[in-house]
């Protein structure tokens, strides 16, 4: 079946510094792949996808590439933000015909400090 | 005002004792699901919807039921809850459309089963 690894957290960063959650993926051909952010208290908000390889996602400044080779999609930004605390999710989305079936990462929380 | 809704944000109960967890979106989508977030596990889907009267199991479905009478609409019941159902449930919905599969959450429900 189709899984999705992330990298364990918590990851505690200070403010301005680069960040790179991992994430890697199994799954039989080509799935979109997403991330995912929660907010303190909140449900999750779509943060960026990539639908094909070599497909770059961005958004406020994160970016993801999806690497069929390496079956990745690390989660960057080059300056985090204390406003950028939350908790993120990698998932993926199976390309087969009907209901996508969305499989989560188990989610890296990030804590960024002044 | 797009969204998901889901009623109550808080719920304490005792075992046994029949439950119901609303969501609501306006939307118009035809895909809906349910969560469960817990610690270290991630999300995990219990039913998913494709559409009025049509829907399935997802990973975690035992003890739950689920309905789809109305587009609009996916109750979570929970016909006999107990303490292992103590979790963070949430509501998501997606449009049918294959180049994106974006979920739109709801806030949460937080339940608690003793």
């Amino acid at each position: 079946g189709n899984s999705v690894t992330q990298m364990e957290g918590p990851v505690t960063l200070s403010e301005e510094a680069f960040l790179t959650i991992n994430c890697t993926y199994t799954a039989t051909g080509y799935p979109s792949l997403f991330w995912y952010v929660q907010y303190p208290g909140e449900g999750l908000q779509l943060l960026l996808k990539a639908t094909k390889a070599d497909d770059k996602g961005s958004n406020k400044g994160f970016e993801a590439t999806y690497r069929k080779e390496t079956t990745s999609f690390h989660l960057e930004k080059g300056s985090v933000q204390v406003s950028d605390s939350a908790v993120y999710f990698c998932a993926l989305s199976p390309f087969s015909g009907g209901y996508q079936k969305v499989t989560f990462g188990t989610g890296t929380k990030l804590q960024v400090i002044p | 005002e797009a969204q998901v809704t889901q009623n109550p944000r808080y719920l304490i109960t005792v075992t046994g004792k029949k439950l119901t967890v609303t969501c609501s979106q306006n939307m118009n989508h035809e895909y809906m699901s349910w969560y469960r977030q817990d610690p270290g596990l991630g999300l995990r889907q219990i039913y998913y919807s494709m559409n009025v009267e049509v829907t399935d199991k997802g990973d975690v479905p035992e003890g739950y039921k689920v309905s789809r009478k109305e587009k609009r609409n996916f109750p979570l019941i929970l016909e006999s809850p107990s303490p292992n159902q103590t979790s963070l449930y949430f509501c998501a919905s997606s449009p049918r459309d294959r180049s994106s599969y974006e979920q739109y959450f709801g806030p949460g429900t937080r339940l608690t089963v003793t």
